[in-house]
């Protein structure tokens, strides 16, 4: 089975801090995502990758980075974190085209 | 840009009872469809998808859709819904160029009661 983790399931940050969201696949996989969801927004794509140290914006890149220095590895760093980034991050990967993507399940940011 | 609606972001069914749930898409192109379901304190998985050939498209649990290209929709359906079934369904529509393209409607959430 297709397995993507992410570091942590809950975060609480204050204003301003630097944050880090880690997110490791095991399936050899190209591309991989960072989406946030809201309620009522569903998911937006915030930066995607499709390669070791390759990255392509997203919808909603502001406010946010992402490093990609290994295949199975994500990234994605709040630079100073503000309180409209408090939300549910989900990371996916996938092969190309228009393969499946699978998710992590997640990681809740609340800034304080 | 392709677009994604869902009709109703609330559905509140009995157990064994038959629900549908709505998609509408926007695109220029031809599309490809997907169907993701996300339980409770989870991550999203895969129901079904639409790439190409039959409409009726068979996915997990008993889930079926149904690609209608005159009326730009993918509902999906359930002819008897469980507790089990209780989850966030979201629609999501690709012009298949490449992967960053995928884009998702707001969500559906589905509550199956006894």
């Amino acid at each position: 089975d297709v397995k993507v983790t992410q570091s942590s399931r809950y975060l609480v940050k204050r204003t301003g801090e630097k944050v880090f969201l880690e997110c490791v696949q095991d399936m050899d996989h190209e591309n991989m995502f960072w989406y946030r969801q809201d309620p009522g927004l569903g998911l937006r794509l915030i930066y995607f990758s499709y390669d070791v140290k390759m990255k392509e914006k997203g919808d909603i890149p502001e406010g946010y980075s992402v490093s990609r220095e290994k295949k199975e590895r994500f990234s994605l760093i709040l630079e100073s974190a503000s309180t409209n980034q408090t939300s549910m991050y989900l990371c996916a990967s996938c092969w190309g085209g228009t393969d499946t993507q699978y998710f992590g399940p997640g990681t809740r940011l609340t800034v304080l | 840009a392709q677009s994604v609606t869902q009709l109703d972001s609330q559905v509140p069914v009995f157990e064994e009872a038959p629900v549908e749930l709505r998609c509408n898409y926007s695109s220029s192109v031809s599309v490809y469809l997907f169907w993701y379901v996300q339980y409770p304190n989870q991550g999203l998985q895969l129901l079904l998808k639409y790439l190409s050939g039959s409409t009726l498209v068979k996915g997990i649990n008993g889930f079926e859709a149904e690609f209608n290209k005159s009326q730009t929709s993918f509902h999906l359906r359930k002819p008897s819904v469980h507790i089990s079934d209780t989850a966030e369904y979201f629609c999501a529509v690709s012009e298949g160029y490449n992967n960053n393209d995928m884009r998702f409607g707001a969500g559906t959430r589905l509550t199956v009661k006894p």
